[in-house]
């Protein structure tokens, strides 16, 4: 059974920065690009980042590229959002979510782990 | 402002049919494929429609999509109360080199 668990959320004032964390089971992780994707508070999803099942082919968001850094550990199963400089706006509920044969095609999705960037 | 545009709600009696419709350009969905996602409330999206018109596994065939030229359909039929929830198209833009979510619809089965 295909798995993806976030962590790492929590509360980070603005201009800090958080490291999460999305381990995967249940496939082959190194075979498959994998994709954060966010939601603010009562709003819409917003995609955030991709990553090759390398890790060798990267693309971000206008909105966090700069500040964001995708990264993938396949010999620990697991994708990471590196993300500094992080602002107000940047509150959401991030999810990591796996890739099929196409970008945006999200067969699975973690529950998501919540970010609050506040004073 | 989302690249791609959707309609905020839509509503249909049980079942009803409804369509969803998702507008983009040719940057998009023009040149690209495009999938949907049912997001129930308080719960992670979750896979309709992929390649404009394919299902995953598991996923009734009520549920449809269609493409043509930039704009893209959901299309739902015999509508049931578990259907309310809010419905997302997304695809690659070629031009931005980034993935892109409609504004999302908000369905209420009345």
């Amino acid at each position: 059974e295909v798995q993806l668990l976030e962590s790492g959320g929590g509360l980070v004032q603005p201009g800090g920065s958080l490291r999460l964390s999305c381990a995967a089971s249940g496939f082959t992780f190194s075979s498959y690009a994998m994709n954060w994707v966010r939601q603010a508070p009562g709003k819409g999803l917003k995609w955030v980042s991709s990553l090759d099942g390398g890790g060798d082919s990267t693309f971000y968001a206008d909105s966090v590229k700069g500040r964001f850094t995708i990264s993938r550990d396949n010999s620990k199963n697991t994708l990471y959002l590196q993300m500094n400089s992080l602002r107000a706006e940047d509150t959401a509920v991030y999810y990591c979510a796996r890739e099929g044969l196409r970008h945006l095609d999200f067969d699975y999705w973690g529950q998501g782990t919540l970010v609050t960037v506040s004073s | 402002q989302s690249v791609l545009t959707q309609p905020p709600s839509v509503s249909a009696a049980p079942g009803q049919k409804v369509t969803i419709s998702c507008s983009g350009s040719g940057s998009n969905i023009g040149n690209n494929y495009v999938s949907w996602y049912q997001q129930l409330p308080g719960t992670a999206p979750k896979l309709l429609i992929y390649d404009n018109n394919k299902r995953p596994s598991g996923i009734p065939d009520r549920f449809s999509g269609s493409k043509s030229g930039t704009s893209a359909t959901l299309g739902i039929t015999g509508l049931q109360t578990g259907d309310e929830a809010d419905y997302y198209c997304a695809t690659w833009d070629s031009s931005l080199s980034a993935g892109v979510f409609g504004g999302g619809t908000k369905l209420t089965v009345l």
